[in-house]
């Protein structure tokens, strides 16, 4: 057990829906990272928060939004989605958000858009 | 951050020492060497990581050749339970860098009874 949460674990909607991903940190862990795993794709990085701002954003379509709140939890939104968005969704946590960090992955939720 | 490359499949009977290479050619000094994996769409999982000198912990070891363009990940005694793909990833640690990882396609390593 890695320390970071996510919810939910599976999620399976239709095309041209919204849905929010949500991951809570370890305890102590400034930073949040946001990954995408499809089968075509692999491991792709999307986006990080730290304490709440923005610092890095990857591949992320304009579709897609997040956010960390002031607990430090953070929310992966996806919206208009679309059969190409199937895919696991794993949130990562570090201490500071630096590249010395170790980043500690969550279960991830598999997301299943029909 | 500096590209790696890892052979796709591996084959490991289970007590013996499991060693995944890793070719990173191009590293750069200020770069380090991570090894995460991933069991079965398990969120990935860390290793193991270094700089130049040799790393063990209760998981694995971590051999980085003097030059520092390969590397090997050392599992000592291989269970059913480390069959996984195993990611090499080199992290730039200069200041612009904000930590996030880029995975390639990784090894996937089968521990055979």
């Amino acid at each position: 057990d890695s320390g970071v949460t996510q919810t939910p674990k599976h999620l399976i909607t239709a095309t041209g829906q919204r849905v929010t991903l949500r991951c809570s940190p370890r305890s102590g862990d400034l930073s949040v990272y946001w990954y995408q795993q499809s089968l075509d794709q692999g491991l792709q990085f999307l986006i990080q928060y730290y304490n709440g701002e923005e610092r890095a954003k990857g591949n992320i379509l304009e579709r897609f939004s997040a956010q960390q709140f002031p607990d430090l939890h953070s929310e992966l939104n996806l919206s208009s989605l679309e059969l190409g968005d199937s895919a696991l969704y794993f949130c990562a946590s570090s201490v500071n958000g630096i590249s010395t960090d170790t980043q500690y992955f969550g279960p991830g939720t598999r997301l299943t858009v029909l | 951050d500096a590209k790696t490359t890892q052979p796709p499949s591996m084959d490991c009977a289970e007590g013996r020492a499991a060693n995944l290479p890793c070719n990173h050619s191009t590293i750069s000094g200020n770069e380090y060497v991570y090894w995460y994996r991933q069991i079965h769409s398990q969120g990935p999982q860390y290793i193991i990581h270094g700089l130049k000198n040799n790393e063990t912990n209760e998981m694995a070891s971590l051999i980085i050749t003097e030059d520092r363009k390969s590397s090997t990940l050392i599992l000592p005694h291989a269970t059913l339970r480390d069959t996984a793909v195993y990611y090499c990833i080199v992290r730039y640690t200069g200041s612009s860098n904000t930590g996030k990882l880029i995975f390639g396609q990784g090894t996937t390593l089968q521990v055979k009874p």
